[in-house]
């Protein structure tokens, strides 16, 4: 089955700091795709990136980057000089690929809210 | 181009009421699903419209859930009768049935109080 955990439920930080975000999945799947979503406080679910199972490079994208290793099944998610603006609820999330572009569903992880105060 | 929209954005209705929620996809979107997050858990898959076609509907709760995409285009999912369990943020999602990624653009949310 699939799953995906995410362990801190809630960060507390102060502006300028460095936080990371853990996720972990399980797959019997050999080809899949991880997600990251945010959610601010206005609600909506806000895409962050995607990366698929062959692709273990790491990703920076200005101040977020992610460390995807599937020897440990992990793919976190690093801010780096955190902003207040960052505050939200983050999701991790895993998809099956499907072979006819049949789009599968998401499996969410439980979310991380992070605190990010002046 | 206009994202994904929902309505309500929220509702408030007595234990055993029925209400009805509706998504508009992007245009174009062939790909339509349902997810609901609870009292702060993970948000959970409820089903897959491909065009007007249920393509996986392994999320859905139980019988009181009804979704429907008519013409392939909006959609809309009843609660019939709802219960306080019901309770949470239904979030409504669309992607392009031709790529590979599945990228799934979401919608702001409706949120549902059961009383």
């Amino acid at each position: 089955a699939q799953k995906v955990t995410q362990a801190q439920t809630e960060i507390s930080v102060v502006e300028k700091e460095d936080v990371t975000l853990d996720c972990v999945y399980e797959t019997r799947d050999t080809t899949y795709y991880l997600f990251w979503y945010k959610q601010p406080p206005s609600g909506e679910l806000v895409f962050l990136i995607r990366r698929n199972s062959f692709d273990e490079q790491n990703e920076i994208s200005g101040r977020y980057s992610w460390n995807f290793q599937k020897s440990t099944s992990s793919f976190n998610f690093t801010i780096t000089a955190s902003q207040v603006v960052d505050s939200a609820v983050y999701f991790c999330a895993l998809s099956e690929a499907l072979l006819y572009n049949q789009g599968g569903k998401l499996i969410f992880g439980q979310g991380t809210e992070l605190s990010v105060k002046p | 181009e206009a994202g994904v929209t929902q309505f309500p954005s929220h509702s408030v209705i007595e234990k055993g009421q029925t209400v009805t929620l509706r998504c508009d996809p992007i245009s174009g979107h062939d790909n339509l699903y349902w997810y609901r997050r609870v009292m702060g858990k993970e948000i959970k898959f409820l089903l897959h419209f491909v065009k007007e076609s249920k393509q996986d509907e392994s999320g859905m709760p139980n019988n009181r859930f009804l979704a429907e995409r008519t013409g392939g285009t909006y959609s809309t999912l009843k609660v019939q009768p709802a219960e306080l369990e019901d309770s949470g943020v239904y979030f409504c999602a669309s992607s392009q049935v031709r790529t590979s990624y599945n990228e799934q653009f979401f919608g702001p949310g409706t949120r549902l109080t059961v009383l």
